[in-house]
């Protein structure tokens, strides 16, 4: 089993809808979530980061994370043709310096 | 983000050159990463130092070499590659404190190993 699992898409959503990213992690303990984004050719930026169960908002991006079932979502609302990029859930190891990030989602916004 | 910056942004070699990627950051963070991105494949982490210190050497082989003579400044040393090295290298910095650490990563070089 992956230790960070993402959903490769791709995932098209119409321009002004919601957008709905989910990653699941294997690790129970991990302790901090982070999503980023990587427009092609480019470097990953963070969006988001969540180390609480619950729901975090900064503008039109939300974070979900439910560490009792081992999942954190991004919802963006809104959805902009600026937003069509691929997205990267990471997860943080217990006890380790370092992050795992899955395979990331691509995210088309049609307009 | 300026905060990493990376050199040189493009690279082509041959499989006999010997050449180094730089990296910089400017955030006064503690902790240095290199990371390989090849198409279709998640971000690999390669090597990370804390502190000047290689804390982690994610079985890579030997003909990628990093240094890191202090906290802000990162090298890959690299020697003999193979055609499947061509790959995005990145290099990233956090501040690590234990479980809330976030990476910023700098923009990357492209190379090419013919």
């Amino acid at each position: 089993q992956k230790e960070v699992e993402q959903n490769s898409g791709p995932l098209s959503v119409p321009e002004g809808a919601i957008a709905s990213l989910n990653c699941t992690y294997s690790d129970r303990v991990s302790q901090s979530f982070f999503w980023y984004r990587q427009y092609s050719g480019k470097s990953p930026e963070l969006i988001m980061s969540i180390y609480s169960n619950g729901d975090k908002e900064d503008g039109r991006f939300t974070a979900q994370l439910n560490k009792a079932s081992q999942y954190v979502s991004l919802l963006i609302r809104d959805s902009q043709p600026s937003d069509s990029a691929t997205y990267l859930c990471a997860v943080n190891i217990q006890g380790a310096q370092k992050l795992v990030f899955g395979q990331g989602t691509r995210l088309t916004i049609n307009p | 983000e300026t905060g990493v910056t990376q050199t040189p942004r493009h690279l082509v070699m041959g499989m006999t050159n010997k050449k180094s990627l730089k990296c910089e950051q400017h955030l006064g963070h503690n902790a240095m990463y290199w990371y390989k991105q090849s198409a279709k494949k998640p971000l690999e982490l390669m090597f990370v130092y804390n502190f000047k210190e290689q804390t982690e050497n994610n079985s890579v082989p030997s003909r990628f070499s990093p240094e890191c003579p202090n906290s802000s400044h990162l090298f890959l040393h690299l020697h003999t590659l193979q055609p499947e090295d061509s790959a995005l290298y990145l290099c990233a910095s956090s501040r690590w404190t234990s479980g809330e650490e976030t990476q910023y990563f700098g923009p990357g070089t492209r190379l090419l190993v013919l």
